[in-house]
């Protein structure tokens, strides 16, 4: 039972270098997310996207671009790192409806910018 | 941007002790969420509430939403080892379902 795979689970980068997050969720969910996490500051939400073809900024999008590629498939890239960037970052989904209203996560992404 | 606030953010307790996390705002919240995360993995729910008011008990885990839906709290009774982890609460309102998240609750439980 995948559900939310995201790659890679542990990267190195050094400052100005590039990356890009992938994300797949196998639960033909409409909305997925991308947070990141950082010590004391919970949960903040970077993109989303509502439905394929869709997205939109969340609460710190400066510093990354996102594509939601198809339905399943949502990556997160960072085009030149900076130390700030450096964080654990979550995939999520959701599925339809207020009923599905359930977020499911990924196991998280490990980024250190050095 | 709607704010959160969990209370406290740290908790450090001996199994059997009883706890309760607080999760407040000044804004009103059509659900609220907990979710629970343990060291390396992402946040499982443990419960949506909806309705002001309404209580769900989980087990040892019992959940209130406030009457005017902007707050809740998350009691645990007698509380195991296994309960250790971050506590998270998130509410969302309106139509497109994007949760805002609280700073988390961070529980350990010694044996």
């Amino acid at each position: 039972n995948a559900g939310v795979t995201q790659t890679p689970k542990f990267q190195v980068l050094k400052t100005g270098q590039s990356m890009t997050l992938q994300c797949a969720q196998d639960m033909n969910h409409n909305s997925m997310y991308w947070y990141r996490q950082d010590p004391g500051m919970g949960l903040r939400l970077i993109y989303y996207s509502a439905s394929e073809g869709t997205t939109d900024k969340g609460e710190v999008p400066n510093g990354y671009n996102v594509s939601r590629l198809n339905k399943r498939e949502f990556s997160l890239r960072l085009e030149s790192a900076a130390p700030s960037q450096t964080s654990v970052y979550f995939c999520a989904s959701k599925g339809q409806g207020f009923s599905g209203n359930t977020i499911y996560f990924g196991e998280g992404s490990w980024l250190t910018v050095v | 941007t709607q704010l959160l606030e969990q209370s406290p953010q740290f908790l450090s307790i001996q199994e059997g002790e009883n706890l309760t996390v607080y999760c407040n705002s000044s804004s009103v919240f059509s659900s609220l969420q907990w979710y629970r995360q343990e060291p390396g993995e992402g946040p499982v729910l443990l419960v949506t509430v909806v309705t002001g008011g309404e209580v769900k008990k989980l087990k040892r885990l019992t959940f209130q939403f406030g009457d005017a839906r902007k707050d809740s709290s998350l009691h645990i009774t007698a509380a195991q080892p296994g309960d250790t982890g971050l506590y998270l609460c998130a509410g969302a309102s309106g139509g497109s379902y994007i949760p805002t998240f609280g700073r988390g609750t961070s529980l350990i439980v010694h044996p």
